[in-house]
């Protein structure tokens, strides 16, 4: 079955750059995705990757994907205060919209 | 556009009753998919309807069953609810690959 890994817990500081890592094993999986989850919310989409990219920016948000290694990065320029939030890595394939998620990472940023 | 719709936000029911979910996805999808949340396991999928009809399942019991109507909206329903099933109950309307989650539905069983 599908199975998403990701590190629980990034602590940044302001102005910085944060970089959340995720690994899949599904190596049919298609699109690959970024949500975030701020307290007591739903999970807003950020971004998604087509596994025929390596990398796509939008704004301050950069993915890489490793397709190889099936690594996923999401890179978060000049992190501010409304950037704390969970994290999540999604992969789905295109047989259907299923979604598997990891466990998300908590992302604080501190003054 | 409006975004995902569900109801209601919040709902406290006690362990043996039954309780109903619903969903309105945004204009024009016909997919809605719904997850789980807890603590514990994480966001684990349940089930996807697609013009009224399940195209997909996860490892659920029977208790918990959805349907699709004819405008897409969509119900989960949960019977004899167990302690177990407290959760955020998340809603997702999907095009061409792309979900979109609404704001969830928090369920507290006593």
């Amino acid at each position: 079955g599908e199975d998403v890994e990701q590190s629980l817990f990034l602590s940044v500081r302001e102005g910085d750059s944060s970089v959340i890592n995720c690994t899949y094993t599904d190596s049919s999986s298609t699109y690959l995705y970024w949500y975030k989850q701020e307290p007591g919310a739903g999970l807003q989409l950020l971004t998604y990757i087509f596994s025929n990219m390596d990398m796509k920016q939008d704004q301050r948000l950069t993915v890489l994907l490793n397709k190889k290694d099936k690594h996923l990065s999401l890179r978060i320029a000049d992190t501010q205060t409304g950037d704390s939030a969970i994290y999540f890595c999604a992969e789905s394939n295109s047989n259907d919209y299923k979604l598997s998620f990891g466990a998300g990472t908590t992302v604080t940023v501190r003054a | 556009k409006a975004g995902v719709t569900q109801t209601p936000r919040y709902l406290i029911k006690t362990r043996g009753q039954q309780v109903t979910l619903s969903c309105s996805p945004i204009s024009g999808h016909r997919s809605v998919s719904w997850y789980q949340q807890t603590p514990g396991q994480g966001l684990q999928f349940l089930f996807e309807y697609f013009s009224e009809t399940q195209r997909n399942k996860g490892n659920f019991p029977g208790r918990f069953s959805g349907r699709q109507f004819s405008n897409s909206r969509s119900e989960m329903n949960v019977s004899t609810l167990e302690l177990g099933d407290s959760a955020l109950y998340l809603c997702a309307s999907s095009s061409q690959n792309t979900q979109y989650f609404g704001p969830g539905t928090r369920l507290t069983v006593l």
